[in-house]
């Protein structure tokens, strides 16, 4: 069972505006979200994080918005630029698994020009 | 710091052949483990180390094979390649029990079986 899942594989938004790519879990026992981003023929590389005992961080232009009554996160990338065109992988820690991630499947984003 | 280094970028091995995937790590990492990494299925967990000595199972263990004889390498065996293996492979690391649980991923092995 897909115990994290980012629903769309890919996402194309106009240079400047906003870019929004969501994750949903199932499992309850998640305390620790992050996002990764991945350029082609590059291992993933590590955006931004957050806590469960939070619902919201920000960094630059990322933030990372959860909804845990929902089992939802959500990254926000306010403007976008093309360089941000790259893949994004969700992942969540459960509180047993130590240092373990489950991730998603990964969403494509489309940067424009 | 080198980070996290894998050998090699490329292989190609028939079906039935066996081939190691090699990752190391200048970071002191105790947690060290291997994904791969399909269309549309995202990163699933092979095997996973937090220390010399340590090794245990992720989500897709069969036909792989790991050991940990020093903190700084985490070698991949393929016992016996299979189409179904082919993949693009990825090594990561991370401290143990640190609280931002980031993973620091090597930059993979293109893998093809025929």
């Amino acid at each position: 069972d897909q115990q994290v899942k980012q629903n769309s594989p890919s996402l194309s938004v106009q240079e400047g505006r906003i870019s929004i790519l969501n994750c949903d879990y199932t499992n309850s026992m998640f305390d620790y979200f992050l996002w990764y981003k991945k350029y082609p023929a590059e291992g993933p590389t590590f955006l931004i994080s957050i806590s469960s005992i939070k619902d919201k961080n920000e960094d630059g232009r990322f933030t990372v918005f959860l909804n845990k009554s929902a089992k939802h996160l959500s990254l926000h990338i306010v403007p976008s630029q093309p360089g941000d065109s790259a893949v994004y992988f969700c992942a969540a820690r459960g509180v047993t698994s130590g240092s373990r991630l489950t991730f998603g499947e990964g969403t494509q984003l489309t940067v424009n020009p | 710091n080198a980070g996290v280094t894998q050998t090699p970028k490329f292989q190609v091995l028939k079906t039935g052949q066996s081939m190691t995937l090699q990752c190391a790590q200048d970071m002191n990492h105790e947690y060290m483990s291997w994904y791969r990494q399909d269309p549309g299925m995202g990163l699933r967990l092979i095997h996973y180390s937090v220390g010399a000595g340590i090794t245990d199972q992720g989500e897709v263990p069969n036909g792989y094979n790991v050991s940990r004889s020093t903190t700084e390498d985490f070698p991949l065996r393929l016992l016996s390649a299979a189409p179904s293996q082919t993949s693009v492979y990825f090594c990561a690391s991370s401290y143990w029990g640190d609280k931002t649980y980031e993973q620091y991923f090597g930059p993979g092995t293109r893998l093809t079986v025929t």
